[in-house]
């Protein structure tokens, strides 16, 4: 069935690094794609999506681009802060946009 | 304006026991979605509501789980007879409607466990 699989963690990287987590996804049909992030203590929160190949999402300094002749949608901001310590999550939409959700990526920033 | 509510935030059961798990979508939000997220993992899709019907429950795991959402708004996830296995995190979220285009809000999240 349709998967999304995402870079394992945890990721451990000092404030200002360059951050990418990998995510690939099964090619059924034309899903849309997000990146979910959940704060220490807080619910699931949409971060960003591309609803389109070659789309580019970007929110807070963060960005991924619908890449579909690699079937891809790795996340990547270019200089972290402590406050992006987080779990993130890589999903694809399924039919009526029913979520599909990878293993999500533990980020830790450190000062 | 609100979000998407869920209560109660934990819920501690007997293995064999019956609960109830609420959710108060967004207002004006016709979809309703409940996910159930186990320790480490990514959420897993349990059942999906348009309106009051529900459209797709290929993802309630067996016939012990059952949901419902009788005015279109709020929706109650119900497991009987309990099973450690069911220890989880129960996530809902709400969208406008279930076109691609619209996102999903989650709810906090019921911590469920079974002793």
């Amino acid at each position: 069935g349709d998967s999304v699989t995402q870079m394992e963690g945890p990721v451990t990287l000092s404030e200002e690094a360059f951050l990418t987590i990998n995510c690939t996804y099964t090619a059924t049909g034309y899903p849309s794609l997000f990146w979910y992030v959940q704060y220490p203590g807080e619910g699931l929160q949409l971060l960003l999506k591309a609803t389109k190949a070659d789309d580019k999402g970007s929110n807070k300094g963060f960005e991924a681009t619908y890449r579909k002749e690699t079937t891809s949608f790795h996340l990547e901001k270019g200089s972290v802060q402590v406050s992006d310590s987080a779990v993130y999550f890589c999903a694809r939409g399924q039919g009526a946009q029913k979520l599909v959700f990878g293993q999500g990526t533990r980020l830790t920033i450190n000062p | 304006g609100a979000g998407v509510s869920q209560t109660p935030s934990n819920k501690v059961t007997e293995k064999g026991k019956y609960v109830e798990l609420r959710c108060d979508p967004i207002s004006g939000h016709t979809a309703l979605y409940w996910y159930r997220q186990s320790l480490g993992q990514g959420p897993e899709f349990l059942i999906y509501f348009q309106g009051t019907g529900a459209a797709d429950d290929s993802g309630l795991p067996n016939d012990r789980f059952f949901a419902v959402r009788p005015e279109g708004s709020v929706s109650t996830l119900k497991i009987q007879r309990t099973e450690r296995g069911d220890s989880a995190v129960y996530l809902c979220a709400s969208s406008l409607t279930a076109l691609a285009e619209n996102t999903q809000y989650f709810g906090p999240g019921t911590r469920l466990t079974v002793l």
